[in-house]
């Protein structure tokens, strides 16, 4: 089986402007999750789908946002991009229902903000 | 809150040496715990978990990890370091309002 892939890899932006990131679960699952990863604040929460709809959420702002489309890739949004911003975007899906369970991460999005 | 403590930001052990990373969590109830490994510009891949059972779990790459709930604890462990061995290495609890909690990572060196 393909793993967890996403696009693209890597990303310059400006403070500002907004970005889309794309991740394609393995086939097969239905949870996707989305984490961000600073060297300050390490591994964080964003949020995760399932079924397309959003089940859960972290503690970011409404600028990040995301969805899920009925194939189960998702997508994640950041509006109005700031400094901070700038960090490895990763993504994980898990097969989905009760209890998410192991979660399969695909190698990230590196987003640097200038 | 739950929270998961990794109270080693950085080890280094010489190939070949036996080798234990700590991990540390609060959580009220049983957690389920997990350790992922992350290679320099990789992502993350899990090496084991816990969700009931016997407290003593293997994983792959020759990695066990001993759940003891007296102290809180999950720590890593293997007999025998190799080169490759060398990366990050994440201590994650799973809350059930439905996320995973990282500790901070503790980073692992390998001398030759």
């Amino acid at each position: 089986k393909a793993g967890v892939t996403q696009t693209p890899r890597y990303l310059i932006k400006t403070r500002g402007q907004q970005v889309t990131l794309s991740c394609s679960p393995i086939s097969g699952h239905r949870s996707v999750s989305w984490y961000q990863q600073t060297p300050g604040q390490g591994l964080q929460f964003l949020f995760e789908y399932f079924s397309e709809t959003q089940r859960n959420k972290g503690n970011f702002p409404g600028r990040f946002s995301g969805r899920q489309f009925s194939n189960s890739r998702s997508e994640m949004n950041v509006s109005t991009l700031e400094l901070g911003d700038s960090a490895l975007y990763l993504c994980a899906s898990s097969p989905g229902g009760g209890f998410p369970g192991e979660q399969y991460f695909g190698p990230g999005t590196r987003l640097t903000v200038t | 809150a739950q929270s998961v403590t990794q109270p080693d930001i950085h080890i280094t052990v010489s190939e070949g040496a036996s080798l234990e990373l700590r991990c540390n969590y609060s959580y009220g109830a049983t957690p389920y715990l997990f350790w992922y490994v992350q290679s320099p510009g990789q992502g993350l891949q899990l090496l084991l978990k816990y969700f009931s059972g016997d407290t003593l779990v293997q994983g792959i790459k020759g990695f066990e990890a001993e759940f003891k709930r007296s102290q809180s604890s999950f720590n890593l462990r293997k007999p025998s370091v190799h080169w490759s061995d060398a990366a990050e290495y994440f201590c994650v609890c799973y809350n059930q309002g439905g996320k995973l909690i990282f500790g901070q990572g503790t980073e692992l060196s390998v001398k030759p």
